[in-house]
């Protein structure tokens, strides 16, 4: 069964840092693209980031760009994000996601771990 | 990138069809095939409905189709029922190799 686990999210003050881990399981993530998606309290998704399947090319939402990093370990099965110089803005669910490459489809998510950014 | 728009509401009856737009510009819905869209009930994981603009994933209910005209998106839901209920997210990529959603719409079953 294919299953991915979030982890690490938290209470955490403001300029502070954060690491999220994905979990993978049932199947390898070296041949998807991974992402985060995240969702702030009352309003829609957001898209964050995502990495390829070789970790050699990573895109940013402009809303992160310089603060969040993104990375992978296919031997663990696992992906990333490391976030830094947190905002109020920044408390949301982030969902870790799978996507098919060569398409729009992001068929497994995550359920969520909640990063809430407050003094 | 600015979100794509979203009428922030839509309702109908059990039955009925509605249909959401999602609109954008050349250079992310006008531009390529990769729009998809995303049903999300509050507390749960968001569930593909429809991926590169009409595909529908396996164990989607063909209830569900999707389209695009120019820079805007459609999502069409036929025979209405209550478990449809939830909100509704188009997701577009753009010619920057980034991502952008929707700002959501909220489906009401009356």
């Amino acid at each position: 069964e294919v299953q991915l686990v979030e982890s690490g999210g938290g209470l955490v003050q403001p300029g502070g840092s954060l690491g999220l881990s994905c979990a993978a399981s049932g199947f390898t993530v070296n041949m998807y693209w991974m992402g985060w998606v995240r969702q702030t309290p009352g309003k829609g998704l957001e898209w964050v980031a995502n990495i390829k399947k070789d970790g050699s090319e990573k895109n940013y939402a402009d809303s992160v760009k310089g603060r969040f990093t993104i990375s992978r370990d296919n031997a663990k099965n696992s992906m990333y994000l490391h976030m830094n110089s947190l905002r109020a803005e920044d408390t949301a669910v982030y969902y870790c996601m799978r996507r098919v490459e060569g398409s729009s489809l992001r068929d497994y998510w995550g359920q969520g771990t909640l990063v809430i950014v407050s003094s | 990138h600015s979100a794509l728009t979203q009428p922030a509401s839509v309702s109908g009856s059990p039955g009925q069809s509605i249909t959401i737009s999602c609109r954008g510009t050349s250079s992310d819905v006008g531009g390529y095939i990769y729009v998809s869209w995303y049903q999300h009930h509050p507390g749960k994981a968001p569930k593909v409905i429809i991926y590169d603009v009409s595909h529908r994933p396996s164990g989607v209910s063909n209830r569900f189709s999707g389209s695009k005209s120019g820079n805007t998106a459609s999502l069409t839901i036929s025979g209405l029922q209550a478990e449809d209920e939830a909100d509704y997210y188009c997701c577009s990529c753009t010619d920057n190799r980034t991502w952008v959603f929707g700002g959501g719409t909220k489906l009401t079953v009356l």
